[in-house]
């Protein structure tokens, strides 16, 4: 059974570079046939796509988040990571790592348990 | 890039069925079959319920069923039980190749 867990610090200073981390067990970011995905959630608010990744690196952003996203894949560890600069309030969030199937059947279909950020000084 | 549009709660008693919609724009929900759905209980992990509009995965309740009209998806659960009250999310992929969301339902089971 596929499973993902997100790891990084709870806590950002305003301005600083949130960090975030997805390992992956029971499967592989190296599959050809799956992208691997950030989502965030806002305390009262809904869902929104961060970002993607292949494993060969490529990489697709949500446009408005584009010039503070990096998200980048580690084969060797089987993970892939988030980073956010220049925080803000705005960006505390739960943060999710999901799995997004490649091909005529496109969805995220695992999804990790989240990890709340909270940008504050 | 705006979110979907959905609305912000329904409610319905046990053994009903309710209708959640989904409505975006010809450039994602009506321009391509990638609409999902996801189930959110707070504290847990989103559960894929619906994908390809209408495709229910493994192990999902035919209570679920998903259907598309223009540019107006749709979420149906038939005979509500009381452990399906959580927050719904739709999905769309885009003509810009992201994904958006919708600003997420939530149905309370009376």
């Amino acid at each position: 059974q596929l499973q993902l867990q997100e790891s990084g610090p709870g806590l950002v200073k305003p301005s600083e570079t949130l960090s975030l981390t997805c390992t992956v067990s029971g499967g592989s970011v190296s599959s050809s046939s799956y992208y691997w995905g950030w989502i965030r959630q806002p305390p009262g608010k809904g869902l929104e796509w961060i970002g993607s990744i292949y494993y060969s690196g490529s990489t697709s952003y949500n446009p408005s988040l584009m010039s503070r996203v990096t998200i980048s894949v580690d084969t060797s560890k089987n993970q892939f990571s988030l980073k956010l600069s220049s925080v803000t309030a705005a960006d505390t969030a739960v943060y999710y790592c999901a799995r997004l199937v490649r091909g005529g059947e496109r969805r995220f279909d695992y999804w990790g348990q989240g990890t709340l950020v909270t940008v504050s000084s | 890039q705006s979110a979907l549009t959905q609305p912000a709660s329904v409610s319905g008693s046990p053994g009903q069925s309710i209708t959640i919609s989904c409505t975006g724009t010809s450039s994602d929900v009506g321009g391509y079959n990638y609409v999902s759905w996801y189930q959110h209980h707070p504290g847990k992990a989103p559960k894929l319920m619906i994908y390809d509009v209408s495709s229910r995965p493994s192990g999902v309740s035919n209570r679920f069923s998903g259907s598309k009209s223009g540019n107006t998806a749709s979420l149906t659960i038939s005979g509500l039980r009381a452990e399906d009250e959580a927050d719904y999310y739709c999905s769309s992929y885009t003509s810009t190749s992201t994904w958006l969301f919708g600003g997420g339902t939530k149905l309370t089971v009376l």
